[in-house]
């Protein structure tokens, strides 16, 4: 099945620690997104990338670092700069940046502990 | 900017009740418009879209009209579930820009 795979679905983080979240997909998009939730305000958009080798800021990067080696994979850094990183993190993909149907992945919860 | 205003939750309705859920956006131009929902513990769907003014979009007994008169995309269905209970995001894009998201609405059915 087609689809997005985001890994781990828990994620504990230490003080000053960095950690990766892994986003694979295997739909062939060239475009890929990393978004934050928080309950009460929807969707921030962290990152985003439209091909490979190739990404830009979203609304709210501070603390945040990603790459864009591969087409399949969007890696998304939370480093120990981001200083209030428990949230709900979810990765999408879509065709491309004209196309704007989303394809989601089911997320990974973040806590600090 | 382009903003979305959606109908603050949470939402509780009756099973066979009927179903209104407010959107209203800010954008220049015409933007396309979507309704994603979000079941628990699980990342988002798209619901439905629709591109011009005037469109009905409709999945699973959903159904949104793209009003440009009034700004509008509010979610309707006639008779809901207990299944149709999951968070509900309007959105909204203009061009090659990234999707702009409501903050979400709450909905539980209750028996």
């Amino acid at each position: 099945d087609g689809g997005i795979t985001q890994s781990p679905k828990y994620l504990f983080r230490k003080e000053g620690q960095n950690v990766t979240l892994s986003c694979e997909q295997n739909l062939n998009h060239d475009a890929m997104y990393w978004y934050r939730q928080d309950p009460g305000q929807g969707l921030r958009l962290i990152y985003y990338s439209q091909i490979v080798n190739d990404f830009q800021k979203g609304d709210i990067a501070e603390g945040y670092s990603v790459s864009r080696e591969k087409k399949e994979s969007f890696p998304l850094t939370v480093t120990s700069a981001q200083k209030n990183p428990t949230a709900f993190y979810l990765c999408a993909s879509s065709q491309d940046s004209y196309k704007n149907i989303q394809y989601f992945g089911a997320g990974t919860r973040l806590s600090v502990l | 900017g382009n903003s979305v205003t959606q109908m603050e939750g949470p939402v509780t309705l009756s099973e066979e009740a009927f179903l209104t859920i407010n959107c209203t956006y800010t954008a220049t131009g015409y933007p396309s418009l979507f309704w994603y929902v979000q079941y628990p513990g699980e990342g988002l769907q798209l619901l439905l879209k629709a591109t011009k003014a005037d469109d009905k979009g409709s999945n699973k007994g959903f159904e949104a009209t793209y009003r440009k008169e009034t700004t509008s995309f509010h979610l309707e269905k006639g008779s809901v579930q207990v299944s149709d209970s999951a968070v509900y995001f309007c959105a909204l894009s203009y061009g090659n820009e990234k999707l702009t998201f409501g903050t979400g609405t709450r909905l539980t059915i209750i028996p």
